[in-house]
């Protein structure tokens, strides 16, 4: 069964400063998907990331997905309070179906 | 761009009494939906796959009598919980999938509270 394991869980960063999100998955998939989720809302798709070596930027957030290692990481730069959100990672199954890691919980501090 | 609505985006009902969820596609057809529930500071946790046209595929642990899932036409899903309880207050949110690289549409997800 695939296993998708999200570090940090939590974090507290102050604005201005840099940090990594890291994704960790455990069979083969050739999708993986980053997602920001506010509280008491949905999730907002952040990254689409399909082959090995891809690296997506949009702002302050950028993505990256090593296939080999069946790792992802999510890079902050320069965080600002509005980053601040729970944000997942999630990996699409054999079965088409999409598996989420345990989501990073961000507090951005002026 | 492709959306999924999803209804009620909350609802409070009492134990022992039914909720139905809807969520429908609206500018594209789905054939499979994905439900989820997501409890407070926990991540999505898959409960069941809907196909239309035929039965639903539930993750291990989730009652599928309890957790009835119709998908009766290529744009609506229905997720009902039966004989509620508080236990099964939660956050459920569908998703589709209307192309198969970028896909997975998230419905704006419906809290139930049950009292």
């Amino acid at each position: 069964e695939l296993k998708v394991e999200q570090n940090p869980l939590f974090l507290s960063m102050q604005e201005g400063k840099n940090y990594t999100i890291y994704c960790n998955y455990s069979t083969t998939s050739d999708r993986l998907y980053w997602y920001r989720q506010d509280p008491g809302k949905s999730l907002e798709s952040l990254f689409v990331l399909l082959s090995n070596g891809a690296v997506k930027q949009e702002g302050r957030l950028m993505a990256s997905l090593d296939t080999k290692a069946r790792l992802s990481t999510l890079h902050i730069t320069a965080a600002v309070h509005d980053l601040s959100a729970t944000y997942f990672c999630a990996v699409v199954t054999n079965n088409n179906d999409m598996r989420f890691g345990a989501g990073t919980r961000l507090t951005v501090k002026p | 761009g492709a959306v999924v609505s999803q209804h009620p985006s909350r609802v409070i009902c009492k134990s022992g009494t039914s909720v139905k969820i809807e969520c429908r596609s609206l500018d594209f057809q789905a054939t499979t939906m994905f439900w989820y529930r997501q409890f407070p500071k926990q991540s999505l946790m898959l409960m069941a796959t809907s196909n239309e046209g035929s039965k639903a595929t539930y993750e291990q642990g989730v009652e599928k009598d309890k957790f009835l899932i119709n998908h009766a036409s290529l744009t609506l899903s229905t997720l009902t919980v039966t004989s509620a309880h508080p236990e099964d207050s939660s956050f459920y949110i569908c998703s589709a999938q209307p192309d198969r690289v970028y896909g997975y549409t998230f419905g704006s997800g419906t809290r139930l509270t049950v009292v």
